[in-house]
């Protein structure tokens, strides 16, 4: 069955990369997009970029500057890299097959010192 | 970017009351909308995709509708299970965009 998973460190530092990898099984990056969202704690969900099943990339427009989405689809694994990473970046990652209706359980990342 | 404004943001209903959340967009987007729940430390729930495509598996008393701006979700009958924050979406043209969420309680 279609999962995705989750996976990266719960604690950054400010001003430090993030880097978050989601695990898919049950179906092919080549023919489906991959998106993460994100959730502040207590608040809506913001959807942050996706990658497509043909490898393009689309970005939320405030985090376009350090924000970058890859995957390596041998492994069938998605990655998000974000770098300067402030307070407000705290929150739930949530990788995504949108087209599909399937979300990962998400991983909590809090920035702190 | 597409701006998602949903309504209201809190709502209050008595069980076997017919429930409606609207989410406008700041311009046409075809049909590309899709409502989703969030109960309390879980994942979203796709509820409805393109509008008015109820996903395999979710009651059928949840429906959706709308065209252009305009979008409607509804829920028939409310069940106390039905208890959650309700998002929409826009996936019309990127970057996608979530409505601010409305939240669903029981009177």
């Amino acid at each position: 069955q279609v999962q995705l998973k989750e996976s990266g460190p719960g604690l950054v530092q400010p001003s430090q990369t993030l880097s978050l990898t989601c695990t898919v099984s049950g179906f092919s990056l080549t023919s489906n997009s991959v998106h993460w969202v994100r959730q502040p704690p207590g608040k809506g969900l913001e959807w942050v970029g996706a990658i497509w099943s043909g490898g393009s990339t689309d970005y939320n427009s405030a985090l376009k500057s350090r924000l970058s989405i890859s995957r390596d689809t041998s492994k069938s694994q998605v990655f998000l890299k974000m770098n300067s990473l402030q307070t407000e970046d705290t929150a739930i990652y949530f990788c995504t097959s949108l087209g599909r209706g399937y979300w990962g359980q998400g991983v909590m990342v809090t920035v702190s010192s | 970017d597409i701006q998602m404004t949903q309504s209201p943001s809190f709502l209050s209903a008595t069980v076997g009351d017919r429930v409606t959340i609207n989410c406008k967009a700041s311009q046409n987007i075809n049909k590309y909308l899709n409502w989703y729940q969030q109960k309390l430390g879980e994942a979203p729930k796709r509820l409805i995709y393109n509008t008015n495509s109820l996903q395999t598996g979710i009651p059928s008393r949840f429906s959706g509708s709308g065209s252009g701006t305009d979008y409607t979700l509804t829920i028939s009958s409310l069940q106390p299970e039905d208890v959650a924050t309700y998002f929409c979406l826009q996936h019309n043209s990127g970057p996608f965009t979530f409505g601010s969420g409305t939240k669903l309680e029981i009177k």
